[in-house]
């Protein structure tokens, strides 16, 4: 089947505007999580759903990072007034439960901040 | 918090073996990955540990003991395709009070002819 698939692949955008990033995890996947990645840097988590709900927030850095799930499938992470260091590849991942499952990733959004 | 450190980078020789190593400490451990990403594209996914021992896949084994916070991913039989980035990631209690994975820096390595 399909995997997780993610929209924009590259976003480039002038500091200050705001952005939206869009993930489509695979099918039947409850669990979806947001994470990025800046050069030479690990993954960075961002925040996690199981189903539409966000249990875990704690890794988004600023109150300028927001995300929602609707349907429980496709998610959105919004970031408003971007600044240069938002500048990273946004990668978002799925799995079928979320505790002991796999996640599968998508090929991630690179967001370049002018 | 966690604390997750494996090698920046390494080298090998195709054909040979190769051990990865990461060192982590948690607080709440439910279980360990690894993961392989080449440049530009997304991790994928290689093994997951969550009891002590060997866990064997073909030419790629990873090995995990809890109590000594660490585990490596062996790799025999190189072959170039395996030059890529090898991320341990730990399952933690975050937080928020869900398990997360953090991932590590990720080890870079470069198999040479």
């Amino acid at each position: 089947g399909a995997g997780v698939s993610q929209s924009p692949s590259n976003k480039v955008t002038e500091k200050g505007k705001d952005v939206e990033l869009r993930c489509d995890p695979i099918s039947g996947h409850t669990a979806l999580y947001w994470y990025r990645q800046s050069l030479g840097q690990g993954l960075e988590f961002l925040i996690y759903f199981q189903g539409n709900s966000a249990p875990d927030k704690s890794g988004l850095p600023s109150d300028r990072f927001s995300a929602e799930r609707t349907g429980g499938s496709v998610s959105t992470l919004t970031i408003q007034r971007t600044q240069q260091e938002d500048s990273a590849v946004y990668l978002c991942a799925s799995s079928k439960t979320g505790y002991t499952d796999t996640q599968y990733f998508g090929p991630g959004t690179r967001l370049t901040v002018l | 918090g966690q604390n997750i450190d494996q090698p920046t980078e390494m080298t090998a020789t195709e054909g040979a073996i190769v051990q990865i190593n990461c060192t982590y400490q948690t607080s709440g451990f439910n279980g360990l990955f690894w993961y392989q990403q080449h440049a530009g594209e997304a991790p994928t996914f290689l093994s997951y540990n969550v009891l002590d021992g060997l866990e064997e896949k073909g030419r790629f084994s990873s090995f995990l003991s809890r109590s000594k916070g660490y585990s490596y991913l062996l790799l025999k039989e190189l072959q170039m395709k395996d030059s890529a980035s090898y991320l341990c990631a730990v399952r933690d209690l975050g937080s928020g009070g869900s398990y997360i994975p953090t991932f590590g820096r990720g080890t870079s390595l470069i198999v040479h002819p």
